[in-house]
């Protein structure tokens, strides 16, 4: 039982390159979570999806994109990278019903620097 | 969501009794709260929530007062591995999906 898988673990990209983040969850979970954290803060929301088919603005959404392609996978997209977004990105899901008990499962983290 | 203050670092030796308290004395009626523990380069782990009294698990206790405006995770005869953050959050938990909202956390070191 993985439950949330991130790829890829580290990237190093240039100012203005594009990428994906690719997130996938085992559990079934309904809802599914895009946060970064730089060095010595909390983490922040991107985007979240409360399910299948919808996606929604979270607290630092400027400059990324987001698509839940299936209810397993939650991508999250730079479309032109810029050194703010040097961070590490966290995806996490939440089953509605199991959130009072087992709470959010994080991944393992994208470590992304932007020069 | 209301907001949480909690302490930015904490020592302790091995084998103690850790308290950490956090303060949110805006915390409305549906509110739960929630604690997290980070490890570095590791994404955070659910660890305990409550909503008032006591909660107990295998990993910690959670003490929320009456009037929920603060609450103290407990976490019994601490080893080196408890170094960690440790975020204290509060959520509404609704029919839908909720959103955390993550503070700088308390960054607990466990001293031989």
């Amino acid at each position: 039982n993985a439950g949330v898988t991130q790829t890829p673990k580290f990237q190093v990209l240039k100012t203005g390159q594009s990428m994906t983040l690719q997130c996938a969850q085992d559990m079934n979970h309904n809802s599914m979570y895009w946060y970064r954290q730089d060095p010595g803060m909390g983490l922040r929301l991107i985007y979240y999806s409360a399910s299948e088919g919808t996606t929604d603005k979270g607290e630092v959404p400027n400059g990324y994109n987001v698509s839940r392609l299936n209810k397993r996978e939650f991508s999250l997209r730079l479309e032109s990278a810029a050194p703010s977004q040097t961070s590490v990105y966290f995806c996490a899901s939440s089953a509605i019903r199991d959130v009072l008990n087992y709470g959010y499962t994080f991944g393992s983290g994208t470590r992304l620097t932007v020069v | 969501l209301a907001k949480t203050t909690q302490p930015i670092s904490m020592d302790s030796y091995e084998g103690q009794e850790v308290n950490i308290t956090c303060s949110h004395n805006n915390i409305a009626t549906n509110d739960y709260i929630t604690w997290y523990q980070q490890f570095p380069s590791q994404g955070p782990r659910f660890i305990i929530q409550g909503y008032k009294t006591k909660v107990t698990n295998e990993v910690a206790s959670l003490f929320i007062p009456a009037d929920r405006k603060s609450s103290t995770l407990s976490l019994p005869r601490v080893s080196l591995s408890d170094t960690a953050v440790y975020y204290c959050l509060v959520a509404l938990s609704g029919a839908g999906s909720y959103q955390l909202t993550f503070g700088k956390g308390t960054k607990l070191s466990v001293i031989p």
